[in-house]
Formats: structure tokens, C-alpha cells, sequence
């Protein structure tokens, strides 16, 4: 079983939308998570970052985690085609510790 | 807003040649991390850095690569004896504090060996 798996999609929604992505993990000992966001050609850029189980707010973007079920998600309202791009969530056991990442979720928003 | 810098954007090299890759990592972080992106695979650890010496490494990171902190604001990955399947992106990051801060990611060197 893979550690940290998530659907590479693609994903395409119509602008305006609410787009839900999703990483199921195995490690029970993970306690951080976070999503990233990569444009092509482009670093991982942090967009969220929780501890521990429950909801983060930041504006268009809720990052939820849900310790019992190993199961996080992120969901982007009010979608713009500013947000295509490949979303990777990661984990982590220890802070300061090694990144577990997901395989990356493309989402396409069409105009 | 800081950002850490990574150069070169692109390196060419030889089999069996030494590279280099550096990283200018933002000014006030203390743990620094190289990770790789094989195309078209995860992201993956390499290692870990803190107090000038290696917090955590993965079994990727064998007697090949070695990391370095050369002086106060640079941070360099050296593959020695390169391999056509190192051939990858290499992401450089680093994060303030052991204390909830996460860690911040530079564009990447892709190496391409030939």
C-alpha cells in the first residue's frame, strides 16, 4: 500500500465551480499536512498548512483532515482558471521532518 | 515576499561528471531539504539539513550525493559520478523554525544527463 496516494487526475471544471481534491494516507504517526500548488516548471508553492485533525480556512481555499478516516481534502470555491494546476499534498511525522508528497492532482479550470 | 533561489534553472551534464546544484535559501531559515522530482513521478525526499550537518536522508541519498553549507547563505546538493537516472528536477527548501513552520520551495534545477 502506498504511503500517500492521491488521483493525478486530470481534473477540469468550468470557472466558478468548487473543486474538491483528496489524499488518502497509511501512516497513522503523520500529524503535519499540507497542500502545494505547482504551476509548470515551478517549485511547489505552500498553500496550506494544518496540524492535527480539523478545518483551516485562507480565503477561497479549506483544507480539512480527518485523522480517523486518513483522509485530507482541499476544496477551492469560487475556481479560476488562475488556479490550473497541479496540487500535491504532503505530509509529514515529526515538524522539521521529511515531506511525504502525493502523486499531484492536474486541474484544468476552462473559462 | 523572500523566496528561496536555486541556480542553475537547468544544467546539462555527462555521465560520470560531478554537478553541483545550488540553492540560496531565505535568509532567517535554519532546516534545509533537497528533494527530487523524476518526470512524471512523486516528489521525493533526499535529505535533511540543520546545524550545519545531515538531520535525515533517504536511501536515495547514498555515497553519491553530499550536501554542503559552504557559507552563511548558500546550501549545495554535489552528485558525484552522474547517472542517466539522476536525471530529474531537484527542488531546494527550507523552513524557519522546528515550531510549526513549513517548508518553502525553490523553482528547481533540472538536470538532464546524457
Amino acid at each position: 500500500q502506498k504511503e500517500v496516494e492521491q488521483d493525478p487526475g486530470p481534473l477540469s471544471v468550468p470557472e466558478g465551480a468548487i473543486v474538491s481534491l483528496n489524499c488518502t494516507y497509511s501512516n497513522s504517526a503523520f500529524q503535519y499536512f499540507m497542500w502545494y500548488r505547482q504551476y509548470s516548471r515551478k517549485g511547489p508553492e505552500l498553500l496550506m498548512y494544518t496540524y492535527s485533525s480539523g478545518n483551516k480556512e485562507d480565503g477561497r481555499f479549506t483544507a480539512q483532515v480527518d485523522k480517523s478516516s486518513k483522509y485530507i481534502s482541499l476544496f477551492i470555491r469560487d475556481s479560476q482558471p488562475s488556479d490550473s494546476a497541479t496540487y500535491l499534498c504532503a505530509m509529514s511525522v515529526l515538524q522539521g521532518g521529511k515531506l511525504i508528497f502525493g502523486q499531484g492532482t492536474e486541474l484544468s479550470v476552462k473559462p | 515576499e523572500p523566496e528561496v533561489t536555486q541556480t542553475p534553472s537547468h544544467q546539462v551534464t555527462q555521465m560520470g561528471q560531478e554537478v553541483i546544484l545550488r540553492c540560496v535559501p531565505i535568509s532567517n531559515h535554519l532546516y534545509f531539504y533537497w528533494y527530487r522530482q523524476i518526470l512524471g513521478q512523486k516528489v521525493e525526499f533526499l535529505v535533511s539539513f540543520y546545524n550545519n550537518e545531515i538531520s535525515e536522508k533517504s536511501e536515495i541519498f547514498d555515497d553519491q550525493f553530499s550536501v554542503e553549507r559552504p557559507d552563511g547563505s548558500n546550501f549545495t546538493l554535489k552528485i558525484r559520478s552522474t547517472k542517466l537516472e539522476d536525471s530529474a528536477m531537484y527542488f531546494c527548501a527550507s523552513s524557519e523554525a522546528p515550531t510549526d513552520q513549513p517548508q518553502h520551495f525553490g523553482d528547481g534545477t533540472r538536470l538532464s544527463i546524457l
